[in-house]
């Protein structure tokens, strides 16, 4: 069965702090995809990777194929990063299924 | 580029109404997505396009939804009849092989 866990479902922190959300999968992905959607409604492709690690800017995402686990990072965390953080995976069969979303609120 | 552009941004309309949502993909990409988003549910899947040819609809809720892809730079997603529960933010993205998605600005639905 496909399916996407996501934690922690919310997530307050103070300026300048690391934060980590995870992401775990079933096995089978070919991609995994870190989403970032504002108070707005617009989402912001983050990140696919299928192996290793990426960075961008304070953001760096990994990936643990054995574990069947995802990790994004914010480094030095502002209150513009306050967002709702989607992870979604890319199964071999066609489907994506998406994580229920983590609520990170950066405080100043 | 303006990006994946969707309309229209809100849409209300009664039950047993026909709906269409249309989307404007980027140029160039070979991947058409089409998602729901509810409260209740998050994100879904519904359809997928490459080449403008539907690979998998299996995310599609039921036969009152339909979509279509008739050229590289359109495509279409109708509800027909409409019905209060399909009331959601409908996201359009596009994307090429192995790339990250590009997400619209989404159609919110409301269906009364």
């Amino acid at each position: 069965k496909n399916e996407v866990e996501q934690s922690p479902q919310n997530l307050t922190a103070q300026e300048g702090e690391f934060i980590t959300i995870n992401c775990s999968y079933s096995v089978g992905i070919s991609a995994l995809h870190w989403l970032q959607q504002h108070p707005g409604g617009g989402i912001v492709s983050l990140f696919m990777l299928s192996s290793g690690k990426k960075k961008h800017g304070r953001l760096i995402a990994t990936i643990n194929i054995q574990e069947k686990h995802s990790s994004l990072h914010i480094t030095a965390s502002h209150p513009r990063d306050s967002a709702v953080y989607i992870c979604a995976a890319w199964y071999n069969n066609n489907d994506m299924r998406f994580g229920a979303g983590t609520r990170l609120t950066v405080k100043p | 580029d303006a990006g994946v552009i969707q309309s229209p941004r809100h849409e209300v309309t009664e039950m047993g109404q026909e709906v269409t949502l249309r989307c404007k993909p980027i140029s160039g990409h070979d991947y058409l997505f089409w998602y729901r988003q509810t409260m209740m549910r998050g994100l879904e899947l519904l359809i997928y396009f490459n080449n403008n040819v539907p690979i998998d609809d299996s995310g599609m809720p039921e036969d009152r939804f339909s979509a279509k892809m008739p050229n590289a730079s359109f495509s279409t997603l109708k509800i027909q009849p409409s019905e209060p529960r399909d009331s959601a933010v409908y996201f359009c993205a596009s994307s090429l092989l192995g790339s990250p998605l590009h997400f619209g600005n989404g159609t919110r639905l409301t269906v009364t």
